[in-house]
């Protein structure tokens, strides 16, 4: 299956400091990558969908200001936390999708391992 | 909106028994892909099994089968034979068939676990 990279894996931080993660699709071609924020034994939140080449589209209640995405190339997006708190704190995981078909399905999604954000 | 519900939030099983999670949705939609997906404590989300909902077969995966009942709408996963590694938390999801702006609805979660 196609993978998707992470990178880091685990961030600890000062409060007002930002953040960069990065999501890398490592053997395929993502138009299209999704961040999710997912809290302690709760599901994955959608926090916004980026496009190669155009602004993301921010789920309602995400700040766009806060949470700034970068979609640069069809492998690489960024989120950046800026000016972090300790409400930040949270696990971070990215998706991307492959454009065309891959096993039998139409635009598949992949999994990152996840990014765990300890802001102090 | 699609609505993805999961109504069990713990199950347990024993090892080598079987066990079905539930999940209902909601949408107005008549193409679309339905998910489950398995997170281990690793956190790593795993697809295990996906339904395309215009086919009647219900999808198979060695060990893990899903009850696909449209009309109803709902897609339950079976587990046969659990094992010890299948313990983690389950989430069934929802996307519409295609397009570049179809995106995943997660149910809550069912955490599963197997005992000796």
């Amino acid at each position: 299956g196609a993978v998707v990279s992470q990178h880091p894996s685990r961030v600890i931080c000062k409060s007002g400091t930002s953040v960069k993660i990065e999501c890398r699709s490592l053997d395929f071609q993502a138009t299209t990558m999704f961040w999710y924020r997912q809290f302690p034994k709760q599901s994955l939140m959608l926090m916004a969908t980026s496009n190669e080449g155009s602004k993301a589209t921010y789920e309602q209640g995400v700040e766009k200001d806060k949470f700034l995405i970068n979609h640069a190339s069809l492998t690489l997006s960024t989120l950046t936390v800026t000016s972090a708190h300790p409400e930040d704190s949270s696990f971070y995981i990215c998706s991307a999708r492959a454009t065309g078909e891959t096993g039998g399905i139409y635009n598949e999604q992949f999994f990152g391992p996840g990014t765990r954000l300890t802001v102090l | 909106a699609q609505t993805v519900t999961q109504s069990q939030p713990e199950m347990s099983v024993q090892e080598a028994e079987t066990v079905t999670l539930s999940c209902t949705y909601d949408t107005s939609e008549s193409d679309y892909y339905l998910f489950w997906y398995k997170q281990p404590p690793s956190r790593q989300m795993i697809l295990v099994i996906r339904q395309e909902a215009y086919k009647q077969q219900n999808a198979t995966e060695n060990r893990f089968s899903v009850n696909f009942q449209k009309a109803a709408k709902s897609f339950s996963l079976k587990i046969s034979d659990s094992q010890l590694g299948d313990a983690a938390m389950y989430f069934c999801a929802y996307r519409i068939y295609t397009g570049t702006a179809s995106k995943l609805t997660f149910g809550t979660g069912t955490r599963l676990q197997v005992t000796l």
